[in-house]
C-alpha cells in the first residue's frame, strides 16, 4: 500500500491563479480531511469528507473547494489563491467509527503564493 | 468550537531526563486524545493516542495521562534520546478523527 500520497511536493502560484491539490488513499478509509500548517501553529482542518459524495467544512473553510467522487480521491481547490493561503497543506484519512480513528498524513505540499 | 492549549511552546531536556507535555481543552464533550510527532519537513506521525474512558495509557517510554475534571492531558516521555528530538502536537476530538483541533506544538529539544 502506497498509504496516503499528495501532488505536488511544492508549488508556486501568483495571486489570483487557481489550482487543484489532490490527494489520495489507497486503504478504503471512509474518512479523508484537508489540513492546513502555518509556522508556529499546529494544523487547522480546512474541509472534511465522511465518504464519497459528502464534504463539510472544518475550521477554516474560505477560499478552498474540496468534492470527492471516489472513495480514494478528496482534492483540495483554490480558485483565486491569496498570499494569505501559503502554507503546507497535508491530507489525512482514516477509518470510520469504532476505535479506529487513528488518522494518516500524507507528505504534505509546500505552497507558496507570491 | 474546540480550543486546545499546549505548554511549553519549546522544551530542552538533556539525554536520559524526562520531558512532559501539557494540554488543556475546552470542549467537555470530547473525548478522544491523540499526540503527534513531526520531524523537520515531515508528516505528523501519530505516537499515543488516549480515549476519556481511559485515565492513563503507556507504550514504552511514552505515557498519556488524561483528567476529565480539569480538561487537561499530558505527554510523558522517560529516558529522552536525541531523536525524541520533534515537534510535538496535542488534538481532541469528539469521537471521530475527522475533526481533530490541534494544540499550536512544543518543539523538544533533547541535548546529548
Amino acid at each position: 500500500n502506497a498509504g496516503v500520497t499528495q501532488t505536488p511536493k511544492f508549488q508556486v502560484l501568483k495571486t489570483g491563479q487557481s489550482m487543484t491539490l489532490q490527494c489520495a488513499q489507497d486503504m478504503n478509509h471512509e474518512y479523508m480531511s484537508w489540513y492546513r500548517q502555518d509556522p508556529g501553529m499546529g494544523l487547522r482542518l480546512i474541509h472534511y469528507s465522511v465518504g464519497a459524495g459528502i464534504t463539510d467544512q472544518g475550521e477554516v473553510p474560505n477560499g478552498y473547494n474540496v468534492s470527492r467522487s471516489t472513495t480514494e480521491d478528496f482534492p483540495l481547490r483554490l480558485l483565486s489563491a491569496a498570499p494569505s493561503q501559503t502554507s503546507v497543506y497535508f491530507c489525512a484519512s482514516s477509518l470510520a467509527g469504532g476505535h479506529q480513528e487513528t488518522q494518516y498524513f500524507g507528505p504534505g505540499t509546500r505552497l507558496l503564493v507570491l | 468550537g474546540e480550543n486546545v492549549e499546549q505548554h511549553p511552546s519549546t522544551l530542552s531536556v538533556q539525554e536520559g531526563d524526562s520531558a512532559v507535555i501539557k494540554c488543556t481543552y475546552s470542549d467537555s464533550a470530547s473525548n478522544y486524545f491523540p499526540w503527534y510527532k513531526q520531524e523537520l519537513g515531515k508528516r505528523p506521525q501519530l505516537i499515543i493516542d488516549i480515549r476519556s474512558n481511559v485515565g492513563e495509557k503507556k507504550d514504552q517510554r511514552i505515557a498519556v495521562t488524561l483528567n476529565k475534571t480539569a480538561k487537561h492531558f499530558s505527554l510523558h516521555i522517560t529516558e529522552t534520546q536525541p531523536e525524541d528530538s520533534a515537534v510535538y502536537f496535542c488534538a481532541a476530538s469528539r469521537g471521530s478523527a475527522r475533526q481533530l483541533t490541534f494544540g499550536s506544538g512544543t518543539q523538544l529539544t533533547v541535548l546529548p
